[in-house]
């Protein structure tokens, strides 16, 4: 399985802020993803940061919104702008083995005052 | 309707039973599905993957697959303490790109 480091684990900002969370995987993959976990919900999947070409994203979120980068292979980031306290939330990093089954990083707790 | 659902729980056994944890999905031509566990402030980890219809084993853990009902389930045999967390399960979609669809996921209180 792929070893995971995200960063920030958490952080307080300000509302209207922009907070950029950083994905780095110990090895080569060719999707990675970005979900978001709202207190006591499940997992929604923003978009899928593909290498070499714009993230995918899904119903409800926008690339202004949410800002992806994915530099190369190993590495991708989500930037979450002009926040609310409607964006508190967990974004968590993952990435597919050949099995097709998800692992996780460990999570950026975001909380926005 | 939702696309992958559980019921929310809490499930509570006491220490050494078996725990079942159910799912059922929408989409029927779904070919994987996963169980993830989730201990409170952390991330999910895999558990289990299946593929087949029946039952896979791995430890205390047999994943049971029934595609005709849309039906994946968990059972967690002498169940521990340290087995309570929210279990999460997950669907890839045969949409567009490999796309997870997860559940709201199952809280397990295994209680001494």
């Amino acid at each position: 399985s792929a070893v995971i480091s995200q960063k920030p684990s958490r952080d307080i900002c300000q509302r209207g802020t922009s907070l950029t969370i950083q994905c780095q995987v110990d090895s080569q993959v060719t999707m990675m993803f970005w979900y978001r976990q709202q207190p006591g919900q499940s997992l929604t999947l923003i978009a899928t940061a593909n290498q070499g070409s714009e993230a995918t994203y899904e119903s409800g979120f926008v690339i202004d919104k949410f800002p992806i980068s994915r530099p190369n292979l190993t590495f991708s980031t989500l930037t979450v702008s002009n926040m609310s306290p409607e964006d508190s939330s967990i974004y968590l990093c993952s990435v597919e083995s050949s099995n097709t089954e998800a692992f996780f990083g460990q999570g950026t707790r975001l909380t926005v005052v | 309707q939702k696309e992958v659902e559980q019921n929310s729980g809490p499930l509570s056994v006491p220490e050494g039973a078996i725990a079942s944890l159910n799912c059922t999905y929408s989409d029927r031509g779904s070919q994987s599905f996963f169980w993830y566990r989730q201990y409170s402030g952390k991330s999910p980890e895999l558990i289990m993957f299946i593929y087949s219809n029946g039952d896979k084993e791995d430890g205390r853990f047999t994943a049971q697959l029934n595609k005709a009902s849309q039906y994946v389930s968990l059972l967690i045999r002498d169940s521990q303490p340290s087995d309570s967390a929210t279990y999460l399960c997950a669907v890839l979609s045969t949409g567009g790109g490999n796309k997870l669809t997860f559940g709201t996921g199952t809280q397990l209180k295994v209680e001494l």
